[in-house]
């Protein structure tokens, strides 16, 4: 019944590592967000993806990118990870752009990542 | 700006009902939804409105003022498996990115 999955539950990396995070979903879903979350502060936007190939910087783009190859996969990548990149990762997936907006999103389990 | 305000935090005794306001600001609205998330959790859909009034799923509900820029969850009948964060969201525009509000601890008690 998983729908969307990401590789890792906790990560430690070291500062000016190359990190990836991945997730995957199985719902045939067009939209996928890379969030992160911190105490206070809610849900944050670092980017989205509306289809294959397609990205849009969200609200905290700086330090990240990311890929979508495959509809089902989009990657966050850390370009080189920093102390205040520590946080919880979110991914989450919704139907195509147009859908009826009570549809909502579906999120993945989140990804704690420790840059030390 | 955009942005959304709760209350950061809470407390109802089990059994009782609870309200959590959610009052946005933004340019352009499409529509209020409500997740919860428990403690190491992902945030799970609770409930949309897209329009004026409330919105009943069992013992939630949702309600939408859009002329007040207002809206609120309310849980009837707590139960301890409710204690989580609450967050408010209001679809951005035609992309449908979503504006999250900081999220409402709450906290029940027996």
């Amino acid at each position: 019944d998983v729908k969307v999955t990401q590789s890792s539950r906790y990560l430690v990396k070291r500062t000016g590592e190359k990190v990836f995070l991945e997730c995957v979903q199985d719902m045939d879903h067009e939209n996928m967000f890379w969030y992160r979350q911190d105490p206070g502060l809610g849900l944050r936007l670092i980017y989205f993806s509306y289809d294959v190939k397609m990205k849009e910087k969200g609200d905290i783009p700086e330090g990240y990118s990311v890929s979508r190859e495959k509809k089902e996969r989009f990657s966050l990548i850390l370009e080189s990870a920093s102390t205040n990149q520590t946080s919880m990762y979110l991914c989450a997936s919704s139907l195509f752009q147009g859908a009826p907006a009570g549809y909502g999103y579906t999120f993945g389990s989140g990804t704690r990542l420790t840059v030390v | 700006g955009q942005s959304l305000e709760q209350p950061s935090e809470v407390t109802a005794v089990e059994g009782a009902i609870v309200q959590i306001n959610c009052t946005y600001q933004t340019s352009g609205f499409y529509g209020l939804s409500w997740y919860q998330q428990h403690d190491g959790g992902a945030p799970t859909f609770l409930s949309y409105n897209g329009l004026d009034g409330l919105e009943e799923t069992g013992r939630f509900s949702s309600f939408l003022s859009r002329s007040d820029s207002y809206g609120y969850l309310l849980l009837q009948e707590l139960q301890m498996k409710d204690s989580a964060s609450y967050f408010c969201a209001v679809r951005r525009g035609s992309n449908y990115q979503l504006i999250w509000g900081a999220g409402t601890k709450l906290i029940i008690k027996p």
